[in-house]
């Protein structure tokens, strides 16, 4: 049964670059939710969805953008990056819109120079 | 903005002494979760207690709650040095569209 899947796990891009990461639900799962985690913080909420919406979104500007596919996998998109972007992107997938167990991909690392 | 406060913000204890992690949020919670994660990795989950439940137990952990003071614990007993991580609390507020929001972390090293 594999878990959650995140692609690709480290990548570096040049300020105002676009930067697409992507994520594969664990089985059984439909609701996604993306977390950025910065050194040395915990992670933090940039938006969930569900039946490919948009459902909860954190305080990113919309530079942030996400798309859920009718296979229930996700991408995240940032745009114009920033020196600030770069951070541990984490994917995360659950069983349904309340927010019981959540299981988490082993991340992104992004680096903007 | 972090719902959860965990204290300590780092914790160094030799291999079999008890591990004791604190929580504190501010808002009333649906339930409150534990996850670990190792250096540059994923997390992983850990327990979840709800608003109704006070304590919870699984294999070395024991998690308590305690709602009037909006505080939480979480006790690893006879450490090992596979415990070194840090542990994250994350809290569910009450409410509609409410969203599981993450502590700072504590970074637990257990010294062999």
């Amino acid at each position: 049964d594999a878990g959650v899947t995140q692609s690709p796990t480290h990548l570096i891009k040049t300020r105002g670059q676009q930067v697409t990461l992507r994520c594969s639900p664990k089985s059984g799962h439909d609701t996604v939710s993306w977390y950025q985690q910065a050194l040395g913080q915990g992670p933090q909420f940039i938006f969930q969805y569900y039946e490919e919406e948009e459902r909860q979104r954190g305080n990113f500007p919309d530079r942030f953008s996400g798309h859920q596919f009718p296979n229930y996998s996700s991408e995240l998109n940032v745009n114009a990056l920033l020196l600030g972007d770069s951070a541990l992107y984490l994917c995360a997938s659950s069983g349904g819109l309340e927010a019981g167990e959540l299981f988490f991909g082993e991340g992104s690392r992004l680096t903007v120079l | 903005s972090q719902q959860g406060e965990e204290d300590p913000q780092a914790l160094s204890i030799q291999e079999g002494e008890n591990a004791t992690m604190n929580c504190s949020y501010k808002t009333s919670i649906n339930n409150l979760q534990w996850y670990r994660q190792n250096s540059g990795r994923g997390l992983v989950h850990l327990i979840l207690i709800r608003s109704n439940e006070r304590e919870k137990h699984s294999g070395r952990l024991r998690v308590t709650l305690d709602t009037s003071k909006k505080s939480s614990s979480l006790l690893i007993t006879a450490s090992r040095a596979a415990d070194t991580a840090s542990y994250f609390c994350a809290t569910l507020p009450k409410g509609a569209n409410s969203k599981l929001t993450f502590g700072k972390g504590i970074t637990l090293s257990v010294r062999p």
